[in-house]
């Protein structure tokens, strides 16, 4: 069955400190890739996607994801956290019909 | 453009009671998406349309939901009659369709009592 899996329901994290969210899926080919963002009470906002090509996109907000082929993943990394980025974060796939499938999402927590 | 604009922002209805919910799509996108968001489920796709077509609805629940597209500026979600289960956050999206970004609205929050 195809899926998307975010392993970590919570991450807390200092500010200032790296970030990385992980996102895995099972599809039979490699679908478009997607990660979201949503602060409370928000709507969800793109912050990065990938199709094909270089392996490591960049996004908004100092954001990127690396696509591995060979570990079915597309994990989200930043470097250095602020506290804006406390939020909830959805990797999010579509095997190219329009239909995206979310992840569970993982909420970052962002202490000072 | 203002976004994806969704209407109202919250909607407190008492079961049996008709909802509807609203979404004026960003000019210019062909896809249209209606989406639930619960803690128990996550966000969960229940139709969407192209060209103000419905394609794929699915994921609508039961008979109780419907949606319509009678333009490429609006877009309705109807519950009736709406029940305390159907309490989530509805979310509305566009997409150009060339690239697959969705653009949300900031979504309904319905709480049926």
């Amino acid at each position: 069955a195809q899926s998307v899996t975010q392993p970590d329901i919570h991450i807390t994290v200092s500010e200032g400190a790296s970030l990385e969210l992980r996102c895995n899926y099972s599809y039979g080919a490699t679908p478009y890739l997607f990660w979201y963002v949503q602060s409370p009470g928000q709507g969800l906002q793109l912050l990065l996607k990938y199709f094909s090509g270089d392996t490591l996109v960049q996004g908004i907000k100092g954001f990127e994801a690396e696509f591995k082929r060979s570990q079915s993943s597309f994990n989200l990394r930043k470097p250095s956290v602020h506290w804006s980025d406390a939020a909830e974060y959805f990797c999010a796939v579509t095997p190219n019909d329009y239909k995206l499938s979310f992840g569970a999402g993982t909420t970052v927590t962002v202490r000072a | 453009d203002a976004g994806v604009i969704q209407s109202p922002r919250h909607e407190v209805t008492e079961m049996g009671q008709e909802v509807t919910l609203r979404c004026k799509p960003i000019s210019g996108h062909d896809y249209l998406f209606w989406y639930r968001q619960t803690m128990m489920r996550g966000l969960e796709l229940l139709i969407y349309f192209n060209n103000n077509v419905p394609i794929d609805d699915s994921g609508m629940p039961e008979d109780r939901f419907s949606a319509k597209m009678p333009n490429a500026s609006f877009s309705t979600l109807k519950i009736q009659p709406s029940e305390p289960r159907d309490s989530a956050v509805y979310f509305c999206a566009s997409s150009p369709g060339t690239d697959y970004g969705y653009t949300f609205g900031s979504g309904t929050r319905l709480t049926v009592v």
